[in-house]
């Protein structure tokens, strides 16, 4: 059973650039989570995509945004980076809208300079 | 808006010694209560849950919690600590489902020789 992974591991872009991260869910899992962990903190709730429709967002302004895939795979967009944008990068498998289990993969680190 | 706090931002025990570490959430209604470990580099590993039924709740690698409803509570220990616990420690809640959760800022496990 494979489990969920992340690309890339790490990545360096300058201000006002756009990134792209993806992540592929552990298998089985048909929702994906997405988290922003910055440094020293814990981990924010950017949104969740179930079945390829998103199912809930964290408070998080719209230049972050997603999609979810018919494999279940997902990616998270950020547009227009901001210094603050720096952080790891988290996704976060689960199987159904109702799962009280989740499976985190290793994170993106993205560095905004 | 849900909160969690966990008391203590680092933890110091000796190895051999009880593990406590704190978690206090805010909400009039009992949410669903996680305890995830994170090792440098690396995402979150779920270390155990209450969902319902009994407040004692056993995790992984001998880890327990107890959920408490008057003390708002859910504090995480282990009768004796090794070198291999030594982590950075998460509570986090949520209302709907784990993917959708609220996390604490985390604490640091440290363990003496």
């Amino acid at each position: 059973e494979t489990g969920v992974t992340q690309s890339p591991t790490h990545l360096i872009k300058t201000r006002g650039q756009q990134v792209t991260l993806r992540c592929s869910s552990q298998s089985g899992h048909n929702t994906v989570s997405w988290y922003q962990q910055a440094l020293g903190q814990g981990p924010q709730f950017i949104f969740q995509y179930y079945r390829e429709e998103e199912n809930g967002r964290g408070n998080f302004p719209p230049r972050f945004s997603g999609l979810q895939f018919p494999n279940y795979s997902s990616e998270l967009n950020v547009n227009a980076l901001e210094l603050d944008d720096s952080a790891l990068y988290l996704c976060a498998s689960s199987l159904g809208g109702g799962s009280y289990e989740q499976y985190f993969g290793p994170g993106t680190r993205l560095t905004v300079t | 808006a849900q909160s969690v706090t966990q008391l203590g931002s680092h933890v110091s025990v000796s190895e051999g010694a009880l593990v406590l570490l704190r978690c206090n959430y805010s909400s009039s209604v009992p949410p669903y209560l996680f305890w995830y470990v994170q090792y440098p580099n690396q995402g979150l590993q779920l270390l155990l849950k209450y969902t319902t039924g009994a407040t004692l709740v056993k995790g992984i690698n001998g880890f327990e919690a107890e959920f408490k409803k008057s003390e708002t509570s859910f504090h995480l220990t282990k009768p004796s600590a090794h070198m291999s616990d030594a982590a950075k420690y998460f509570c986090a809640v949520s209302y709907t489902n784990a993917g959708k959760s609220t996390f604490g800022d985390g604490t640091t496990l440290t363990v003496k020789p």
